[in-house]
C-alpha cells in the first residue's frame, strides 16, 4: 500500500509557541489529504480537509487560525500549532486520500502519527 | 453521515477466527462499508471495504447482511498482531472524508 510519513514522530514544546508537524505521501501523490486529532482512549476527530493549492476545509469547532494548515505540494501537507497550550497536547494524525475509480471507492492511507505534548 | 454501532470490547484466543460486529441501520444505499484499525499508537491501517458483496483480502473477510444493515469483520486466524481497535466506518458516495466511532477493542491471549 501507498506510504505516508509523518515528521517529527513527537515533540514536546513549551506553551506559547507553534508546532509544525509535515505529512507526506512518499510514493504517491495525494490532491487531498486530512488532519486528525486524538486525545488518549479517545477516537480520531476531524480536524480538516486538506487540498493542494486552496485553503483548508476545517470541521466545526475547530479554530483555523490556531491550527494552519498548507498543502503547497501534491506530497506535503503542513499543520502548524500555533501559540501551542497544554490542552493542545494530543495525538496528530494525517491521512492522504489515494483516488481511484469512483470517489466512494478511494482509500485513505495514514502516517504513524505525531505526539505532542505542550508543557 | 450515517452511524455505527459497535462493541466496545472483544477478546479471542490467538489462531482462533474472531467476528466484529458492525451495525448500521441507517445505511444509505450509496454507502459503502469500510474497515480501519489501529494499533497502540500508531495511525489507521485500511482493512477492508465492501458495498453489497462479501469481500476477501489478505488480512480479513467482509460479510454484509442482505438488507446492509449490519456487517462482520471476519479475520480467520487472529494473531497477537491483531490486537488493536477495528473501526467500521460508512461512506457515502460523493464523500471522502472518513468519521470515526469509538470502535471495538479487540484483545488477543494466547
Amino acid at each position: 500500500g501507498a506510504v505516508v510519513s509523518q515528521h517529527p514522530s513527537w515533540v514536546i514544546c513549551k506553551s506559547g509557541t507553534s508546532v509544525k508537524i509535515e505529512c507526506r505521501s512518499l510514493d504517491f501523490q495525494a490532491t487531498t489529504m486530512f488532519w486528525y486529532r486524538q486525545f488518549p482512549k479517545q477516537s480520531l476527530m476531524l480536524m480538516a480537509t486538506s487540498n493542494e493549492g486552496s485553503k483548508a476545509t476545517y470541521e466545526q469547532g475547530v479554530e483555523k487560525d490556531k491550527f494552519l494548515i498548507n498543502h503547497a505540494s501534491l506530497t506535503l501537507s503542513t499543520l502548524t500549532v500555533t501559540s501551542a497550550h497544554p490542552e493542545d497536547s494530543s495525538f496528530y494524525i494525517c491521512s492522504a486520500l489515494v483516488a481511484t475509480a469512483g470517489r466512494a471507492r478511494d482509500e485513505q492511507f495514514f502516517g504513524p502519527g505525531t505526539r505532542l505534548t505542550v508543557l | 453521515d450515517a452511524k455505527t454501532t459497535q462493541p466496545n470490547s472483544m477478546e479471542s484466543n490467538e489462531e482462533e477466527p474472531v467476528h466484529l460486529p458492525c451495525n448500521h441501520s441507517t445505511i444509505s444505499g450509496t454507502d459503502y462499508i469500510h474497515w480501519y484499525r489501529q494499533l497502540p499508537s500508531q495511525g489507521p491501517e485500511y482493512v477492508i471495504h465492501g458495498l453489497t458483496s462479501n469481500v476477501n483480502n489478505r488480512m480479513a473477510s467482509l460479510a454484509i447482511a442482505e438488507d446492509r444493515k449490519s456487517s462482520t469483520l471476519i479475520l480467520h486466524r487472529a494473531t497477537l498482531r491483531d490486537a488493536a481497535v477495528y473501526y467500521c466506518i460508512l461512506r457515502g458516495g460523493t464523500a471522502s472524508k472518513l468519521t470515526f466511532g469509538t470502535g471495538t477493542r479487540l484483545q488477543v491471549t494466547l
